[in-house]
């Protein structure tokens, strides 16, 4: 494993379901980043752990997005009740603390129909 | 909230010549990355300067970074067809731990 690895990379649901994202970071990083990105505009950040701790959460990340990492190694994003706004590419991304190189997944690509 | 900003939003240039792309940002940094993203794909790290660091190369890549003006810039010499991408500034806050990304400039090469 030489990456970072998000599962799935594509998710169509309809309106009002829960849909998980996997993500599982390079083995040695301790944190663990999660990105949104829709067409045309940058990765908007959402939340990253060090190792199992939440440090940070954007705004964006209401209280129907939850995010876990449970044993500081893969991280679960999951979308409740999803909305068409919800539509997006969900990027995880991870890296050694300190100031260092982030790495991204390919993404998971949400279509809320 | 976003914290660099591109720019130009779009590029478009002849095969072999060079292409200038310029990122802004807000508050101190401790280091700003370069990546590039191909449509629909993640993306690619390029390059990371430092906040002590003036200027950097990798291969046909050199970025600059002026902190006392906040901005940073990212020349790609001899471009090729291939480096049609979308290319984003990220830098992190001195208190952030998190990247912060622009929107980007769209690139296209054109053989």
């Amino acid at each position: 494993d030489t990456g970072v690895s998000q599962d799935p990379r594509h998710k169509i649901t309809k309106r009002g379901q829960n849909v998980t994202f996997r993500c599982d970071p390079i083995s040695e990083h301790n944190r663990l980043y999660w990105y949104r990105q829709t067409l045309g505009q940058g990765p908007e950040f959402l939340t990253y752990f060090q190792n199992e701790a939440q440090l940070e959460k954007s705004r964006l990340l209401s209280d129907r997005f939850s995010a876990e990492r449970p044993k500081g190694s893969f991280s679960t994003l999951e979308i409740q009740r999803t909305e068409q706004g919800d539509s997006a590419m969900y990027l995880c991304a991870s890296s050694l603390a300190g100031g260092n190189t982030i790495y991204f997944g390919e993404g998971s690509w949400l279509t809320v129909v | 909230s976003q914290q660099g900003e591109e720019d130009p939003q779009a590029l478009s240039i002849q095969e072999g010549e060079n292409a200038t792309m310029n990122c802004s940002y807000k508050t101190s940094i401790n280091n700003l990355q370069w990546y590039r993203q191909n449509s629909g794909r993640g993306l690619v790290h390029l390059i990371l300067i430092r906040s002590n660091e003036r200027e950097k190369h990798s291969g046909r890549l050199r970025v600059t970074l002026d902190t006392s003006k906040k901005s940073s810039s990212l020349l790609i010499t001899a471009s090729r067809a291939a480096d049609t991408a979308s290319y984003f500034c990220a830098t992190d806050g001195v208190n952030n731990n998190d990247m912060r990304f622009g929107a980007g400039t769209r690139l296209t090469v054109k053989p």
